[in-house]
């Protein structure tokens, strides 16, 4: 089945306390990104890669990293987290970045941070 | 301020009723979507409009965007308990390359 496959699906964890939330797709596509979703604001970018080691900033990057070394997997780094950054997170991959491709999103990771 | 402003923010109607959701910008789009999400999932496509002026129908789901390409709206006709959910509209701005901005979502109750 072709899908997007997020681990945790849910975490609670304190202040500075490193976690990497992993994201998989095995629909061979080449443009991957990571999303928030805050009540009221709808989903925000927060990281996107175009292909296997390209990566670029979206609206909310500060406090993430991102790696893509293998095509089907992009991990979202929180080095230190804080508790602004309690939130609902998406992975989504798309066939290429080109503009009006479909958005295929994983299930979400529910993350509280103490 | 949100690139993309979609209203209303919620919506609760009984069933068979119609509904328009509306998506505005000032901005010029190359491309708008129009995605659905239910508790728990992540969001869905429903339909991608390119065309100014261009108008899509999914069976009782109506969408249609602007003539300038920087609005859209989606309108539901006899709606039904299973519409109900989280509608979202995003876009691909014309001039930030392939970052796929959000609209802040309608949620939709469908009571029976």
């Amino acid at each position: 089945e072709a899908q997007v496959t997020q681990n945790p699906r849910y975490l609670i964890t304190v202040t500075g306390k490193k976690l990497t939330v992993t994201c998989s797709q095995n629909m061979n596509h080449e443009y991957m990104s990571w999303y928030r979703q805050d009540p009221g604001l709808g989903l925000r970018q927060i990281y996107y890669s175009m292909n296997v080691e390209v990566t670029d900033k979206g609206d909310v990057p500060e406090g993430y990293k991102v790696s893509r070394k293998e095509k089907r997997n992009f991990p979202l780094i929180l080095e230190s987290p804080s508790p602004n950054q309690t939130s609902l997170y998406f992975c989504a991959s798309s066939p290429s970045g080109t503009w009006g491709n479909e958005q295929f999103f994983g299930p979400g990771t529910r993350l509280t941070v103490l | 301020t949100q690139l993309l402003e979609q209203s209303p923010q919620f919506l609760s109607i009984q069933e068979g009723e119609n509904l328009t959701v509306y998506c505005n910008s000032s901005s010029v789009f190359s491309s708008l979507q129009w995605y659905r999400q239910e508790p728990g999932e992540g969001p869905v496509l429903l339909v991608t409009v390119v065309t100014g002026g261009e108008v899509k129908k999914l069976k009782r789901l109506t969408f249609q965007f602007g003539d300038a390409r920087k609005d859209s709206s989606l309108h539901i006709t006899a709606a039904q308990p299973g519409d109900t959910g989280l509608y979202l509209c995003a876009a691909y701005p014309e001039d930030a390359g392939n970052m796929l901005t959000f609209g802040g979502g309608t949620r939709l109750m469908v009571k029976p």
